[in-house]
């Protein structure tokens, strides 16, 4: 059980290219969603979906594209890297709880991906 | 709307001296409170929720609704409690809402 697996650990870009942080989790957890770790924002959230084909903007969505064509992956995809990108991102699973459009509160979070874009 | 606040970016203590991580939180409901830990070079792992009321590692947490509090608490610190710590809020039907984070740092 590997729990939620994010590649690439690392990546570097340059400004205007575009990539994809991939995302896997083998927990059959229907909520999946990306987090932006900065020094002094704290985890900031990007997209979340609650199950496949199903998915929504969090507090910090431009910028950034995913989808959820299965339960076990959600791809966050960058289409023109910018400098303001450079970050840590996570991405993290969890039951679906409550009316069945958010986590439960219990995460279980990948390793993190270093992005830097010059 | 959900709130988190952590006042404190860096906790520095002395090794054996007691914490306090401080966590306010704004929902008008009955909220879950959570605190997660980062260790260096680890992934973000959850070291407890208040519906549990255990203790781990060492830690505890009350909630207290009064005063919308959920301040994380040890008697005594170990140098290996050194870490990046996140106080969270889950309202049921919006994912969960993080602190901005505090970092602990204890001094050998």
């Amino acid at each position: 059980n590997a729990g939620v697996t994010q590649t690439p650990k690392f990546q570097v870009l340059k400004t205007g290219q575009s990539m994809t942080l991939q995302c896997a989790q083998d927990m059959n957890h229907e909520y999946m969603s990306w987090y932006r770790q900065d020094p002094g924002m704290g985890l900031r959230l990007i997209h979340y979906s609650v199950g496949a084909g199903i998915t929504d903007q969090g507090e910090v969505p431009n910028g950034y594209n995913v989808s959820r064509s299965t339960t076990e992956d959600f791809p966050l995809r960058l289409l023109s890297a910018a400098p303001s990108q450079t970050s840590v991102y996570f991405c993290a699973s969890s039951y679906s709880g409550g009316r069945g459009w958010s986590d439960t509160g219990e995460l279980f979070f990948g390793e993190g991906s270093r992005l830097t874009v010059l | 709307a959900q709130r988190v606040t952590q006042p404190e970016k860096l906790l520095s203590v002395f090794k054996g001296a007691p914490v306090e991580l401080k966590c306010n939180y704004s929902y008008s409901g009955s909220p879950e409170l959570f605190w997660y830990v980062q260790y260096s070079r680890q992934r973000l792992q959850l070291l407890l929720r208040h519906i549990s009321r255990e203790s781990i590692k060492g830690f505890t947490a009350d909630l207290n609704k009064g005063e919308t509090s959920f301040h994380l608490k040890k008697p005594f610190a170990q140098e290996e409690d050194s870490a990046m710590y996140y106080c969270a809020l889950y309202s049921g039907n919006t994912p969960l809402v993080f602190g901005k984070g505090t970092r602990l740092s204890v001094i050998a």
